[in-house]
């Protein structure tokens, strides 16, 4: 079947620190891979996003590049800021552009803490 | 502006009580969806619908029930076979073919008391 699987948290960084998160997945065929964002209380907020190998999705500083060969999509950001912290999630859609509507799949989530 | 609004915001149950949860969305999505969200979890599926009148059970459906009458309108129920309900649940919707991201509503908080 799908899964994702995200480093563990919870990550804790000094503002202006460089920030990676991993994530890999599992998946047959070829899916789409998203971040989410979610902060406190609310719901998930569209981060970024790629739809084939080797694409990179970029929003807000952050980015991820769709690396087949290695499954992974791997989130990154140069400086971060304590406004980043929040819970990131990585997910799948395993029939993007396919005939069949996809469910979406999730990790269980990174928590990132940004001091100042 | 188009979205999904999820209502209300924060519920609280008695034991017992079957309670449900508002979803809608003026985006014209085919595809909807309900997570629930426990704390320091990841998001479990519910329930999906891919088009009107019709839907499918997710990994956790036991003590839930849905129903799809409208596109733009997906509640679901909390009835009281589902023996800990309380969480945060997060509704979802998507176009579905070729347009593979889910927009989320802000959640509703749901408590036992």
């Amino acid at each position: 079947g799908n899964s994702v699987t995200q480093m563990e948290g919870p990550v804790t960084l000094s503002e202006e620190a460089f920030l990676t998160i991993n994530c890999t997945y599992t998946a047959t065929g070829y899916p789409s891979l998203f971040w989410y964002v979610q902060y406190p209380g609310e719901g998930l907020q569209l981060l970024l996003k790629a739809t084939k190998a080797d694409d990179k999705g970029s929003n807000k500083g952050f980015e991820a590049t769709y690396r087949k060969e290695t499954t992974s999509f791997h989130l990154e950001k140069g400086s971060v800021q304590v406004s980043d912290s929040a819970v990131y999630f990585c997910a799948l859609n395993p029939n993007a552009g396919g005939t069949s509507y996809g469910k979406l799949t999730f990790g269980q989530g990174t928590i990132l803490t940004v001091h100042p | 502006d188009g979205g999904i609004t999820q209502s209300p915001k924060y519920l609280f149950r008695k034991e017992g009580q079957n309670v449900t949860l508002s979803c809608e969305q003026n985006l014209n999505h085919d595809a909807m969806y309900w997570y629930r969200q426990d704390p320091g979890q990841g998001l479990r599926l519910i329930y999906y619908s891919q088009i009107v009148n019709d839907f499918q059970k997710g990994d956790i459906a036991e003590g839930y029930s849905v129903s799809r009458e409208k596109k733009e309108s997906f509640p679901l129920t909390v009835t009281s076979a589902q023996k800990n309900p309380t969480a945060f649940y997060l509704c979802a919707s998507s176009m579905g073919r070729g347009l593979a991201e889910a927009f989320f509503g802000q959640g509703t908080r749901l408590t036992v008391v």
